[in-house]
């Protein structure tokens, strides 16, 4: 099973600010098969990016996913307020699928 | 409207059977391929099992030989059968559309959960 290990698991930003996510697997994942996801409190997650550089429909372009191997990023150019929740890296490359445990991106 | 809705969430016994249904609007379960994801509270996500538009199905390693993934095309509806109910079994159960093309796959529409709690 690929392990997904993302870091930090709690980042505090302030609004305005680039926050950097990272997502570290086990084993090498292809790009085709890596994606973000964003999920509000009580509400289902959201796809962001997929195959590791796209973005999603309707995802605004201050979302950027980059990476290969086995180290991915999720960056967020200039955080809103709207951005403080938490981000979910998936791989799809070998089964089982897995999910990294989570980023929480927090108000300073 | 392209969406999904879960059903059948509750509390159950240990032990216990619970179906889940996920009934789809705007597109074709049959011709898609279906997963079920969950996250327990407080937790993380974890993927539970899929079902390709051929039938063929996958599930993880915690729920095989327990859970079964299923659909019914005429009701375009999705389905999750759950025996042997575990504590660790309870969390919030998303149903998600998977899109695989283009030399990608990814959920790319989820439902609104359900929550499934095991306890005595």
């Amino acid at each position: 099973e690929i392990v997904l290990t993302q870091s930090p698991g709690t980042l505090s930003l302030s609004p305005g600010e680039r926050a950097t996510l990272s997502c570290r697997a086990s084993q090498s994942v292809s790009s085709k098969y890596l994606a973000w996801y964003q999920q509000k409190p009580g509400q289902a997650p959201r796809l962001l990016i997929y195959g590791a550089f796209s973005r999603a429909t309707g995802i605004p372009d201050r979302f950027s996913g980059s990476g290969s191997g086995t180290d991915f990023t999720l960056t967020i150019s200039r955080l809103e307020p709207e951005d403080f929740v938490v981000y979910y890296c998936q791989q799809f490359g070998s089964s089982p699928w897995t999910f990294g445990h989570g980023t929480r991106v927090e108000i300073k | 409207e392209v969406q999904l809705v879960e059903t059948g969430g509750g509390l159950i016994q240990p032990g216990g059977s619970l179906r889940l249904s996920c009934a789809a609007s705007g597109f074709s379960v049959s011709s898609s391929y279906m997963s079920w994801v969950r996250q327990a509270p407080g937790k993380g996500l974890e993927w539970v099992s899929v079902i390709y538009s051929g039938g063929v199905t996958y599930y993880a390693d915690s729920v095989k030989g327990r859970f079964t993934i299923s659909r019914d095309n005429s009701k375009n509806t999705l389905f999750l059968q759950m025996n042997s109910l575990r504590a660790e079994d309870t969390a919030v159960y998303y149903c998600a559309r998977d899109f695989y093309g283009s030399g990608s796959y990814y959920h790319d529409l989820w439902g609104q959960g359900t929550l499934v709690s095991v306890s005595s």
